[in-house]
C-alpha cells in the first residue's frame, strides 16, 4: 500500500458517459497531481493542486475536469471522452513545493486507474 | 524546456547480469534527478534520487550518479534478479517552486532465470 489510493482500478466507458476517478492520500501531503500514462509516450502531467488550489493545467482538454475538495482528495471528472483518451491515469501526491529544497520533493504515486473509452 | 532521454527498450538480461540504463537530460538551473520503477500492474515508486552534482543515489542494489558535466544519470546494478523486471523511468524536477516532474519514456527490463 503506497498511501495513495485510486479508485476504480479499471473503468470502461462509452464516449457519451460521465464518470469520475477518485484519488485519496493519507500521507499528510499538500500537493496532488494527475498524470496520464499512454503506451510508448512519456508520462504527461495534467493537473497540479497545491493546498487545494490548482496551480498547473497543462493544456488539458475541457472534457477532463479536476476537483480537489481538500488536501487529501482529488477527483478527475470525465465526460464525452474520445478513444484516444484510453490510458492509465496516475494520481500522485507530495509535500507542497516551496522553499529551497522543493526541487527534491518526492512524488508518491497511486497504482492508477486503467481507463478504456469505447 | 526540460527534457529527459533514456535508452529505448525493451532490455532483456539473464539473472545476475550487469545492468545499465542510460539517461541524459536537458534542464535549466540545477534540477533534482530521480529514477522511478513501475512493477506490472502498479503505479510508479521512487527508486533513488540525487539532488546535486556528484551525488550518488542508491537503493536495493541500484545506483546512479548525478553527472553535471555529461548531463547524465545512468542507472546501474551489478547483479539483476528476476524480481527486478519492471519499467524504469528517469525523471527530473527543476528547482524551488516547480511542481513539474519531467519523465523519460521508460525502459522495460525483463530478467530471465
Amino acid at each position: 500500500e503506497t498511501g495513495v489510493t485510486q479508485t476504480p482500478r479499471h473503468l470502461v466507458m462509452g464516449m457519451t458517459n460521465k464518470k469520475s476517478l477518485k484519488c485519496e492520500q493519507h500521507l499528510g501531503h499538500n500537493a496532488m497531481y494527475w498524470y496520464k500514462q499512454s503506451a510508448k509516450k512519456p508520462l504527461e502531467l495534467m493537473f497540479v493542486y497545491n493546498f487545494k488550489e490548482q496551480t498547473e493545467n497543462n493544456s488539458v482538454p475541457s472534457r477532463f475536469s479536476p476537483e480537489c475538495p481538500n488536501s487529501s482528495h482529488l477527483f478527475l471528472h470525465l465526460h464525452t471522452l474520445q478513444p484516444e483518451d484510453s490510458a492509465l491515469y496516475l494520481c500522485a501526491s507530495s509535500q507542497a513545493s516551496s522553499g529551497v529544497d522543493s526541487g527534491a520533493n518526492v512524488l508518491t504515486f497511486g497504482a492508477g486507474s486503467r481507463l478504456t473509452v469505447l | 524546456g526540460n527534457s529527459v532521454t533514456q535508452m529505448e527498450g525493451p532490455v532483456t538480461l539473464s539473472e545476475e547480469a550487469f545492468l545499465t540504463i542510460n539517461c541524459t537530460y536537458t534542464a535549466t538551473g540545477y534540477p533534482s534527478l530521480f529514477w522511478y520503477v513501475q512493477y506490472p500492474g502498479e503505479g510508479l515508486q521512487l527508486l533513488l534520487k540525487a539532488t546535486k552534482a556528484d551525488d550518488k543515489g542508491s537503493n536495493k542494489g541500484f545506483e546512479a550518479t548525478y553527472r553535471k558535466e555529461t548531463t547524465s544519470f545512468h542507472l546501474e546494478k551489478g547483479s539483476v534478479q528476476v524480481s527486478d523486471s519492471a519499467v524504469y523511468f528517469c525523471a527530473l524536477r527543476s528547482g524551488a517552486g516547480s511542481y513539474q516532474l519531467t519523465f523519460g519514456k521508460g525502459t522495460k527490463l525483463s530478467v530471465i532465470p
